[in-house]
């Protein structure tokens, strides 16, 4: 089954300890994607890949790093969390390529809930 | 200004009626828009996608798209309780898919 998977899907954990989320899809996607998701300020965008060894700043990337090593694995670090890093995160795939206007369609994966006390 | 804007609501419609979803955007270069449905603690769906002027249909959705007014709107015929969810408009700019707050529509049995 094609699919975006993430783990874990709960963390409850504490300021200042190092955390990794992973996200890995098998589609064979070149462009990854890692979003979070806050009350009223919808889909942000993190980081995002266009692929393996190729990482670039999303909007709110202050507080996460990324990597990409492989092509279906894409985690997000957080090397020092904070209470404000508590929000729900999205990883996300889709193809590159393909003539404009007509990229293709974004994929998500079931979401990490991130709470940081 | 945000780059793309959508009512938060709630919308509410009686079951069976229409919903009609709105969501206007910034970057008139924008030349791909989507609809995305998310339910309540769940990953956004990608239901509809349209690319040029006019409408597109797909079972019970309909997509509009006007690029000289710069909006796209999402309209849902004969809606189902089961519909019931936040609609996400997401817009390709010049870098990455952008997205709307959501509108969160409520169907009433």
């Amino acid at each position: 089954e094609a699919q975006v998977t993430q783990n874990p899907r709960y963390l409850i954990t504490v300021t200042g300890k190092k955390l990794t989320v992973t996200c890995s899809q098998n589609m064979n996607h070149e462009y990854m994607s890692w979003y979070r998701q806050d009350p009223g300020l919808g889909l942000r965008q993190i980081y995002y890949s266009m692929n393996v060894e190729v990482t670039d700043k999303g909007d709110v990337p202050e507080g996460y790093k990324v990597s990409r090593k492989e092509k279906r694995n894409f985690p997000l670090i957080l090397e020092s969390p904070s209470p404000n890093q508590t929000s729900l995160y999205f990883c996300a795939s889709r193809k590159v390529g393909g003539a404009l206007p007509r990229p293709y369609e974004q994929y998500f994966g079931p979401g990490t809930r991130l709470t940081v006390t | 200004q945000k780059e793309v804007e959508q009512n938060s609501g709630p919308l509410s419609v009686p079951e069976g009626a229409i919903a009609s979803l709105n969501c206007t955007y910034s970057d008139r270069g924008s030349q791909s828009f989507f609809w995305y449905r998310q339910y309540s603690g769940k990953s956004p769906e990608l239901i509809m996608s349209i690319y040029s002027n006019g409408d597109k249909e797909d079972g019970r959705f309909t997509a509009q798209l006007n690029k000289a007014s710069q909006y796209v709107s999402l309209l849902i015929r004969d809606s189902q309780p089961s519909d019931s969810a936040t609609y996400l408009c997401a817009v390709t700019g010049r870098r990455a898919l952008t997205f709307g707050s959501g509108t969160r529509l409520q169907v009433q049995p």
